[in-house]
């Protein structure tokens, strides 16, 4: 079982629609991560949170350490949205990464 | 600024070659690591070194190699390539290992034949 977990593994939606994407870990964290990757691009740091929330532009990204759950809200989703979402936690020695394996969102017209 | 540069972004070897994928960034960060990306599994670990001089293994090292002889460079050395291998590689630097934010090159998609 993978210790970052997330969901839906796809998802659907309208242009416009509030869309939210969920992460849940099993371990003690120093720090998570939100990344974006369109299809057979690069991928981007969106968000780093280690408690609280953060907002850049339609992107809402929320941590609960107690839960040990995040979340990636996109408000007002575009088609330019469109890509695979990662989220990946840092944990023990030396910061490494666990990663998640994707939320591939598609926003229609 | 140039960021995280990756090369080449495509190659195909076959099974039993040897390859290096290059990775330079121009960030100065200290932190630097190299991932393997495959179908329905999230990014794992390959190497990572945290400075010059310094380098340790990840979730996935067998087959692979690296070195760190400056903080700007960080080459991925796959010394008989196999089937299993095939896989999109990426390298990624930050200040403070999964501390900081995050800065990834453009991806290397490599085919073993």
């Amino acid at each position: 079982k993978n210790e970052v977990e997330q969901s839906p593994q796809n998802l659907t939606a309208q242009e416009g629609e509030f869309i939210t994407i969920n992460c849940s870990y099993s371990v003690g964290i120093s720090a998570l991560h939100w990344l974006q990757q369109h299809p057979g691009g690069g991928i981007v740091s969106l968000f780093m949170l280690s408690s609280g929330k953060k907002k850049h532009g339609r992107l809402i990204a929320t941590i609960n350490i107690q839960e040990k759950h995040s979340s990636l809200h996109i408000t007002a989703s575009h088609p330019r949205d469109s890509a695979v979402y990662i989220c990946a936690a840092s944990t023990g020695t030396a910061s490494k990464l666990t990663f998640g394996t994707g939320t591939r969102l598609q926003v229609t017209l | 600024n140039a960021g995280v540069t990756q090369t080449p972004k495509f190659q195909v070897l076959k099974t039993g070659q040897s390859m290096t994928l290059q990775c330079a960034q121009d960030m100065n960060h200290e932190y630097m690591s190299w991932y393997r990306q495959d179908p329905g599994m999230g990014l794992r670990l390959i190497h990572y070194s945290v400075g010059a001089g310094i380098t340790d293994q990840g979730e996935v090292p067998n087959g692979y190699n690296v070195s760190r002889s400056t903080t700007e460079d960080f080459p991925l050395r796959l010394l008989s390539a196999a089937p299993s291998q095939t896989s999109v590689y990426f390298c990624a630097s930050s200040w403070s290992g999964g501390d900081g934010e995050l800065f990834f090159g453009e991806g290397s998609r490599l085919t073993v034949l």
